[in-house]
């Protein structure tokens, strides 16, 4: 059974920094792409980030393009995504996916004083 | 940045009734569209990529059609588990965008 499993949530002040990790079970994790996909409270979904098979290529949505960086272990077949210079803006629930079908459950992020 | 909107924003609907949303985006995706279920609390579930393609799992009263720049997603006789919001996704280019989302109610 393909699982997806996200952490490392909380609350973060502006300015801080939270690192969330994503841990893949039940498939070969090293042959996808995989995705961060956020949701700020009561709004539609938005994409962040994603990752090639073997982290050679990553992608940015401008908004946190120099403040965010994903990044994978292939042998812990996990996908994490440090987040640096937290804004309010950036309070959401983070999903990761993978490729274009499943997904996690999500890790709330709230960024506040 | 690709531009997807998505028509209608809400939509009232009865159990056993047909059910067509449009997402229409700002310059051509060729097939490159996905289709996203979400019920309130959960997280979003995959339906549809590749435009038409339904994923492993996904009941055949959802489909999809499109190409370019308007595409489709149907449900063919709505039943009370599909009441949620839809979205569209392109991953033609990047950043991926999605569309605003629809949500579908019981009328």
């Amino acid at each position: 059974e393909v699982q997806l499993v996200e952490s490392g949530g909380g609350l973060v002040q502006p300015g801080g920094s939270l690192r969330l990790s994503c841990a893949a079970s039940g498939f070969t994790f090293s042959s996808y792409w995989i995705h961060w996909v956020r949701q700020a409270p009561g709004k539609g979904l938005e994409w962040v980030a994603n990752i090639k098979q073997d982290g050679s290529v990553k992608n940015y949505v401008a908004s946190v393009k120099g403040r965010f960086t994903i990044s994978r272990d292939n042998a812990k077949n996990s996908v994490y995504l440090q987040m640096d210079s937290l804004r309010g803006e950036d309070t959401a629930i983070y999903y990761c996916r993978r490729s274009l079908d499943y997904w996690g459950q999500g890790t709330l992020v709230t960024v506040s004083s | 940045d690709i531009q997807m909107t998505q028509s209608p924003s809400s939509l009232s609907a009865s159990v056993g009734d047909r059910v067509t949303i449009t997402c229409r985006a700002s310059q051509g995706i060729s097939n490159s569209l996905a289709w996203f279920q979400q019920k309130p609390g959960k997280a979003p579930k995959s339906l549809i990529y590749a435009a038409s393609s339904l994923q492993s799992g996904v009941p055949s009263k959802f489909s999809g059609s499109g190409s370019g720049t308007d595409f489709t997603l149907t449900i063919s006789s709505l039943q009370p588990e599909d009441f949620a919001t839809y979205y569209c996704q392109q991953y033609n280019s990047y950043p991926q965008t999605f569309g605003q989302g629809t949500k579908v109610e019981i009328k």
